[in-house]
């Protein structure tokens, strides 16, 4: 068990650039959570999937996000036309469905600066 | 829909003295509740969590939380704090029916000075 591993750990982009940040789950687990930090807040959550199914998104979730998890392994959240307010912290994380409050495991997150 | 007010942004202590984070939530649903810490630039790690029965629930480096569900809070508390504690915590919830999506409060900064 390596816990989630999420690439890259720092992205710096231009207004405007395209970007696309991965997340590993623990293998077993069937469950892949992205929530978003900015500076002094707690995370949001942004989306969820249940193996390959996108089963919830968040308002926070607009148009120019998108995120894929096509074999129910790793999951990719791609962010196009990126906007200052897009600056945050992007985490990930995973947990086995069990029925009974889900216990989730965080990755370390990828940091994303937009210029 | 769930919400959560962690009631001090920052709590300053001196090393081996207790200390106690507050943590009130707002739900129209049954919650579990959870506590995280997130030390510098790393992810958010489970300090306990509470599901059901005992309300008086016991985590990992000597934390302890109690539930209070006449008071819909679930305060955090630890009898004597190392330096190593120094960190920043997060009160979470999920809704029993709404899935396990959690939603977090704003985050407690403890500093532990010698």
């Amino acid at each position: 068990d390596t816990g989630v591993s999420q690439n890259p750990r720092h992205k710096i982009t231009k207004r405007g650039q395209n970007v696309t940040f991965r997340c590993d789950p623990i293998s077993e687990h069937n469950r892949l959570y992205w929530y978003r930090q900015t500076l002094g807040q707690g995370p949001e959550f942004l989306t969820y999937f249940q193996n390959e199914a996108q089963l919830e998104k968040s308002r926070l979730l607009s148009d120019r996000f998108s995120a894929e998890r096509p074999k129910g392994s790793f999951s990719t959240l791609e962010i196009q036309r990126t906007e200052q307010g897009d600056s945050a912290m992007y985490l990930c994380a995973s947990s086995q469905q069990t029925g009974a409050g889900d216990i989730q495991y965080f990755g370390a997150g990828t940091r994303l600066s937009v210029l | 829909a769930q919400s959560v007010t962690q009631l001090d942004s920052q709590v300053p202590v001196f090393e081996e003295a207790p200390v106690e984070l507050r943590c009130n939530y707002s739900s129209s649903v049954s919650v579990y509740l959870f506590w995280y810490v997130q030390y510098p630039n790393q992810g958010l790690q489970l300090l306990l969590k509470y599901l059901s029965g005992s309300t008086l629930v016991k985590g990992i480096n000597g934390f302890e939380a109690e539930f209070n569900k006449s008071q819909t809070s679930f305060h955090l508390r630890k009898p004597s704090v190392h330096i190593s504690d120094t960190a920043e915590y997060f009160c979470a919830v999920s809704g029993v029916t709404s899935g396990s999506r959690l939603t977090f409060g704003e985050g407690t900064q403890l500093t532990v000075n010698p």
